[in-house]
């Protein structure tokens, strides 16, 4: 696709609740980050793959945080029994190598509020 | 660990003033910096970036050079517009880490006619 996209743009979700996020990257970037930004504040990393494997899951917040690609492509961020504090924006971006230095382009990002 | 630290905003400033956002980092090893900026109600977009000492990143009218005996990465532009207004962010990235970014907490910028 011509950028990265990201559904929904906005969730609410009842604290406790399960909720799914999708990114669907640039074709063919091997790259996958997902990142949390809280208002006001800079992005903080959540995770990432290079194609399916998740190489670095460090910025998960708790075991309430699971992110997969399972096929390579496609990137799910699932929150379970949400919080209030998980209430951010939550970024995707791509890029087309790893290793490397690439430039990592970000999609419009999701909106979560949890009440 | 790798840290970002900008200055904090808003930046008010006047159409044609000149603009500066100090930025400085720590980290480990050699880390590629970059500049991001997030225009009103859009994603976050690459601005410039420089990946190694020395080394000037320039786009749309804004510098910043990688100053490694500093550990500084300011950003400059010389005659800003109404349209510059946004939010800006430092990020620096470690190939050895993955390529993550660790971003600052952004400065808002605003320019008034």
């Amino acid at each position: 696709g011509a950028g990265v996209s990201q559904s929904p743009r906005y969730k609410v979700a009842k604290r406790g609740q399960d909720v799914a996020l999708r990114c669907d990257p640039i074709s063919g970037h091997v790259s996958l980050f997902w990142y949390q930004q809280a208002l006001g504040q800079g992005p903080e990393f959540l995770t990432y793959f290079q194609n399916e494997a998740q190489l670095d899951k460090s910025g998960l917040p708790s075991d309430r945080f699971f992110a997969e690609r399972p096929e390579g492509s496609v990137s799910t961020l699932k929150i379970q029994r949400t919080q209030q504090e998980d209430s951010a924006v939550y970024l995707c971006a791509s890029s087309s190598m790893w290793g490397t230095e690439d430039t990592q382009y970000f999609g419009p990002g999701t909106r979560l509020t949890v009440l | 660990g790798n840290s970002v630290t900008q200055m904090e905003g808003p930046v008010t400033l006047s159409e044609e003033a000149f603009l500066t956002i100090n930025c400085t980092y720590t980290a480990t090893g050699y880390p590629s910096l970059f500049w991001y900026v997030q225009y009103p109600g859009e994603g976050l977009q690459l601005l410039l970036k420089a990946t190694k000492a020395d080394d000037k990143g320039s786009n749309k009218g804004f510098e910043a050079t990688y100053r490694k005996e500093t550990t500084s990465f300011h950003l400059e532009k010389g005659s800003v517009q109404v349209s510059d207004s946004a939010v800006y962010f430092c990020a620096l990235a470690r190939i050895a880490a993955g390529n993550k970014l660790t971003f600052g907490g952004g400065t808002r910028v605003l320019v008034k006619p």
